[in-house]
């Protein structure tokens, strides 16, 4: 399966600054993800980022609080705006090969806002 | 009501033990079936992939979907203290395609 590298590993903010994460795939892939991991919780999708044209989000979810780009299909950032402590969680990138392959995951972001 | 409903734990047991760890789930439309495996720190790590329902083996592990009671399971015999983890539930309408919706997380201690 797909290497997938998120950057940075984990990250302490302050809060109202932006942090942009960057997942990287060692091959191309037709579908990224992004999901959030809230401490207890379990993984919720943020959006799916699409090559070429505009993520797609989830209900809850909106650009100007989670803009993704996505230039190629090996490459896409997820960036958190104006962050405040209810913004601490795992950000997650996931990778599909296929239409009925399973999904790939990194090993996340972790980030704290102070 | 969640989707999917997973049972937290945590579930300790003793080396050797054979873990039965379940979801159930409320959407008939589900298709295909993940368990993913979670260690501190780390991403998951898919374990099992299946499609509609039945049984899949691999290794010490076992899935088994019944769509019929909108059930699944994941066994896992003679357990390890390395198996030590958090286990997700996941699944989607169709494929990788589409978004995974995932239950809580059963946490799972393996004593020596």
């Amino acid at each position: 399966s797909a290497v997938i590298s998120q950057k940075p590993s984990r990250d302490i903010c302050q809060r109202g600054t932006s942090l942009t994460i960057q997942c990287q795939v060692d091959s191309q892939v037709t579908m990224m993800f992004w999901y959030r991991q809230q401490p207890g919780q379990s993984l919720t999708l943020i959006a799916t980022a699409n090559q070429g044209s505009e993520a797609t989000y989830e209900s809850g979810f909106v650009i100007d609080k989670f803009p993704i780009s996505r230039p190629n299909l090996t490459f896409s950032t997820l960036t958190v705006s104006n962050m405040s402590p209810e913004d601490s969680s795992i950000y997650l990138c996931s990778v599909a090969e296929g239409k009925n392959q399973p999904q790939h995951f990194g090993d996340g972001t972790r980030l704290s806002i102070l | 009501q969640k989707e999917v409903e997973q049972d937290p734990g945590p579930l300790s047991v003793p080396e050797g033990a054979i873990v039965s760890l379940n979801c159930t789930y409320s959407n008939s439309a589900f298709q295909y079936f993940m368990w993913y495996r979670q260690y501190s720190r780390k991403g998951p790590e898919l374990l099992m992939y299946t499609y509609s329902s039945g049984n899949k083996e691999d290794g010490r592990f076992t899935a088994q979907v019944d769509k019929s009671s909108k059930y699944i399971s994941l066994f896992i015999r003679d357990s390890q203290p390395s198996d030590s983890a958090t286990y997700l539930c996941a699944m989607t309408l169709s494929g990788g395609y589409n978004k995974l919706i995932f239950g809580a997380g059963t946490r799972l201690a393996v004593h020596p």
